[in-house]
């Protein structure tokens, strides 16, 4: 498997309150992609990361923040969460070039009461 | 910005049976993947299908794809209950971004 590890697993948090989900790898891949899993809308991008301090945004990045200041970590902030934003949150990692597949980290079941 | 669409979104077989997951996306893209998830697990790669006519073979699952009709299919031969789970396919581009369909959720039934 790879080295992915997702934090907290599982989370309850208060509308409008901020929330930041970490991502650590140990495979020292360039590119980390956080994506929601959503029933009827399969994965959906959020934000990824192509190296150090440099992200940029995915199809439903209302919301969110990311930041990522070393190679092994990603996280993903939701500024002001709201109910909307309860979801599967899985982290993915790839190496550069043709033909590499995203692995993916376990998930992080977030729910916003 | 690609799109990915996934048919059908449930599929119930019964054992032994074949049957075909279709999944068209929007635009150019020689980089398609296929992904199994469990429930309440993470997503497993199956198969990478990097150019025209390629095809893999796993077991009972076999993907081909289709650059031209931007179409990939997921074939499932003699369908077994140890099968049963949701199948993403996904497209990337060259930015390395990966775009995922709705996904096919299989049920075999004995």
């Amino acid at each position: 498997d790879a080295g992915i590890t997702q934090s907290p697993r599982h989370k309850v948090t208060e509308t409008g309150t901020p929330v930041t989900l970490r991502c650590h790898q140990t495979e020292n891949h360039r590119y980390m992609y956080w994506y929601r899993q959503d029933p009827g809308h399969g994965l959906r991008l959020i934000h990824y990361s192509y190296g150090v301090k440099d992200t940029d945004k995915g199809e439903v990045s209302d919301g969110y923040s990311v930041s990522r200041s070393k190679t092994e970590d990603f996280l993903l902030t939701l500024e002001s969460a709201t109910s909307s934003q309860t979801s599967v949150y899985f982290c993915a990692i790839s190496e550069a070039g043709k033909g590499t597949e995203a692995f993916f980290g376990q998930g992080t079941r977030l729910t916003v009461v | 910005e690609l799109k990915v669409e996934q048919n059908p979104l449930f599929l119930s077989m019964q054992e032994g049976k074949n049957y075909t997951i279709y999944c068209n996306y929007s635009t150019t893209s020689d980089r398609l993947y296929w992904y199994r998830q469990d429930p309440g697990k993470s997503l497993e790669s199956l198969f990478v299908l990097l150019s025209n006519g390629a095809v893999k073979q796993e077991g009972r699952l076999m993907a081909s794809l289709d650059t031209k009709a931007r179409l990939s299919t997921l074939h499932i031969t003699a369908a077994v209950h140890d099968l049963s789970a949701t199948y993403f396919c996904a497209a990337s581009n060259t930015g390395n971004q990966f775009y995922f369909g709705t996904g096919t959720s299989l049920t075999v039934i004995p």
